[in-house]
């Protein structure tokens, strides 16, 4: 299976400050990114959709201006959480997928953000 | 909309005893749907899928067959090992157009003891 890596897998920040988190695909290009939120015994929630050179599309109910996605490459995306609260303390998964008719989607093993 | 409902865990189960993890859906059209696994620090990897009805995804000793008629996916396999220990979820993605988003259930925790 293809390999997906997310850095950091954990960081703790304090409320107030911005936190960027990478997502990577190692062995293939991904022209879509997902990035979901989890939060504990809870679903996986889609945040936003991206494609390669263009904004994302959130989902409604995410604060675009607070979670910055950037997805400037085929291989790297970044979810960036400005001015973090303690409510925002989830764990963050991205999953790429690369465009072809019958392709699978992929998953990072996810970061867990703690604000304090 | 469209949702999952998974069983709530977590389930306990000796090694070699049979496993059924209940998934029902909500949505309209025909859905594919899916079973995804998560190791303890690992991604979330696709276990099996079945894009229509009376579909049987199988991978590893794990089944699942699409019903329609009850709009379900139930997991099942016959004699779990300690390595099968994982978080398993359940999902759909919606038939037609470029959406390929994917609906997840809450995640069901399976723990195997020798």
């Amino acid at each position: 299976g293809a390999v997906v890596s997310q850095h950091p897998s954990w960081v703790i920040c304090k409320s107030g400050t911005s936190v960027k988190i990478e997502c990577r695909s190692l062995d293939f290009q991904a022209t879509t990114m997902f990035w979901y939120r989890q939060f504990p015994k809870q679903s996986l929630m889609l945040m936003a959709t991206s494609n390669e050179g263009s904004k994302a599309t959130y989902e409604q109910g995410v604060e675009k201006d607070k979670f910055l996605i950037n997805h400037a490459s085929l291989t790297l995306s970044t979810l960036t959480v400005t001015s973090a609260h303690p409510e925002d303390s989830s764990f963050y998964i991205c999953s790429p997928r690369l465009e072809t008719s019958t392709s699978e989607q992929y998953f990072g093993p996810g970061t867990r953000l703690t604000v304090t | 909309g469209n949702s999952v409902t998974q069983m709530e865990g977590p389930v306990t189960l000796s090694e070699e005893a049979f496993l059924t993890i209940n998934c029902t859906y909500t949505a309209t059209g025909y859905p594919s749907l899916f079973w995804y696994v998560q190791y303890p620090g690992e991604g979330l990897q696709l276990l099996l899928k079945a894009t229509k009805a009376d579909d049987k995804g199988s991978n590893k000793g794990f089944e699942a067959t699409y019903r329609k008629e009850t709009t379900s996916f139930h997991l099942e396999k016959g004699s779990v090992q300690v390595s099968d220990s994982a978080v398993y979820f359940c999902a759909l993605r919606k038939s037609g157009g470029s959406n390929y988003k994917l609906t997840f259930g809450k995640g069901t925790l399976l723990t195997v003891n020798p």
